[in-house]
């Protein structure tokens, strides 16, 4: 069964370095998204691509968080620096895209859970 | 705002009895929802999904009934097995918001043996 693939699963940082997160969808998913989950809460979007194009980043902190997916196919997340509120779980989840209503399952990756000290 | 919350923030049940988790939404614009089981140190998994011209459906030992005039959503399991015990989303969309999922606080399941 096709799957999302993050890495690394854990990640323990400093603040004020750079962190980086990896997703690679469910082969043939053209949207693409990532989600931060502090514990104890549901998941909360943060980036939604379409193909290689933002769709929506109105929750993505621009001051410190980027997001790309140069090729429409696998993804990065970067945090520069990172903060001690950045520590949460990061989720990537695809979806095929041909519905344009989303009326559409969401799969979600294994998560990469970030500790920032 | 817009958001979708549960009932209870935790559930305890033998093995074998039905579970009924519980979700309440706000937002009258929602047309499909989504049932998540999220195991600890795991990712959210799909379990059971519906739409708004639906008020039920039925999986393999789980059903989503849907109450839209009081814009309500429970996910019943059947005979629970310890295998059950997790976290449970339930997640809500509407057709203007670009697909993006709001989730709610989750219900922690536990099974006792």
């Amino acid at each position: 069964e096709a799957e999302v693939a993050q890495s690394p699963r854990y990640k323990i940082t400093e603040k004020s370095q750079a962190v980086a997160f990896w997703c690679d969808p469910i082969s043939g998913h053209a949207t693409l998204y990532w989600y931060r989950q502090i514990l104890g809460q549901g998941p909360e979007l943060l980036v939604q691509f379409q193909d290689e194009s933002v769709v929506d980043d109105s929750q993505l902190p621009k001051d410190r968080f980027s997001a790309e997916r140069l090729k429409g196919v696998d993804s990065t997340l970067k945090i520069q620096p990172a903060e001690l509120g950045d520590s949460a779980m990061y989720l990537c989840a695809s979806r095929t895209g041909n519905t344009p209503s989303g009326q559409e399952t969401q799969y979600f990756g294994p998560g990469t859970r970030l500790l920032v000290l | 705002g817009e958001s979708v919350g549960l009932h209870l923030p935790t559930l305890s049940v033998q093995e074998g009895d039905n579970s009924i988790i519980n979700c309440a939404y706000s937002n009258s614009a929602s047309d499909y929802f989504i049932w998540y089981k999220q195991e600890s140190g795991k990712g959210p998994q799909f379990i059971i999904d519906i739409r708004s011209n639906m008020d039920k459906r039925q999986g393999q030992r789980v059903t989503v009934l849907l109450n839209k005039t009081v814009k309500h959503l429970s996910l019943q399991i059947a005979a629970t097995q310890p295998g059950d015990s997790a976290v449970y989303f339930c997640a809500e969309t509407f057709g203007t918001s670009g697909s993006r999922l709001t989730f709610g606080e989750g219900t922690q399941l536990t099974v006792n043996p």
